[in-house]
């Protein structure tokens, strides 16, 4: 069983604060990892990407991936309260070659 | 019109009862995926599929089986529903990231949920 752990929420941030979600995972052979959001009662839709070690940015989000301490992050900069989502962190590849591991998921709440 | 359909959305039904739910896509990915939510526990894969002739079990296939009718068509089918079925099923597709070598696999797309209640 491949263990994606999200850090317990809820997370709730003050609007144009730093919201910080961290992920860890259990698959060394781990090559793909994704940020989903998911707004209640909706489908999770993708927000970040990445594959390689280090930091990746696309406009208020950075991903971030330390494959030897196993974990990822993402980091919303100038939190808006349409951010108010639960955050999915999902791992694929590696022994899990066409699968996603989903965590439990984060959920943050960006107040006015 | 969605690129990954799912039918019904909503559905309540009582114990015993066979249930299908179905998932068109027009993206034209060979895989794809059903997973079911419930809160508190994420996202759950229960049956995957990477083409037509291919059928996979996930984490929590027991209960559930599956049909890939055609490229574009994956069926889940609940034998004899029972209450601790009731989730928010998802459908999703995915293809292998292009451009990058190695086992990776690419993001998945969601259809936008079936909800399905057992009585």
């Amino acid at each position: 069983q491949k263990e994606v752990e999200q850090n317990s929420g809820p997370l709730s941030v003050p609007e144009g604060a730093i919201a910080s979600l961290n992920c860890t995972y259990s698959d060394r052979g781990s090559q793909s990892f994704f940020w989903y959001r998911q707004y209640s009662g909706k489908s999770p839709e993708l927000i970040m990407s990445i594959y390689s070690n280090g930091d990746k940015e696309d406009g208020r989000f950075t991903a971030q991936l330390n494959k030897a301490s196993q974990y990822v992050s993402l980091l919303i900069r100038d939190s808006q309260p349409s951010d108010s989502a639960t955050y999915l962190c999902a791992q694929g590849g590696g022994s899990t070659l066409g699968r996603l591991y989903f965590g439990r998921g984060t959920q943050l709440t960006v107040w006015p | 019109d969605a690129d990954v359909t799912q039918t019904p959305r909503n559905r309540i039904t009582k114990t015993g009862k066979r249930i299908m739910l179905e998932c068109s896509q027009t993206k034209g990915h060979d895989r794809m995926y059903w997973y079911r939510q419930d809160p508190g526990l994420g996202l759950r894969l229960i049956y995957y599929s990477f083409d037509v002739k291919d059928i996979n079990k996930g984490e929590i296939s027991d209960g559930y089986s599956v049909s890939r009718q055609a490229q574009a068509k994956f069926s889940l089918s609940l034998e004899s529903a029972i209450p601790n079925q009731t989730a928010l099923y998802f459908c999703a597709t995915s293809d292998p990231p292009r451009g990058l070598a190695g086992p990776n696999t690419g993001e998945l797309f969601f259809g936008e949920g079936s909800r399905l209640t057992v009585l």
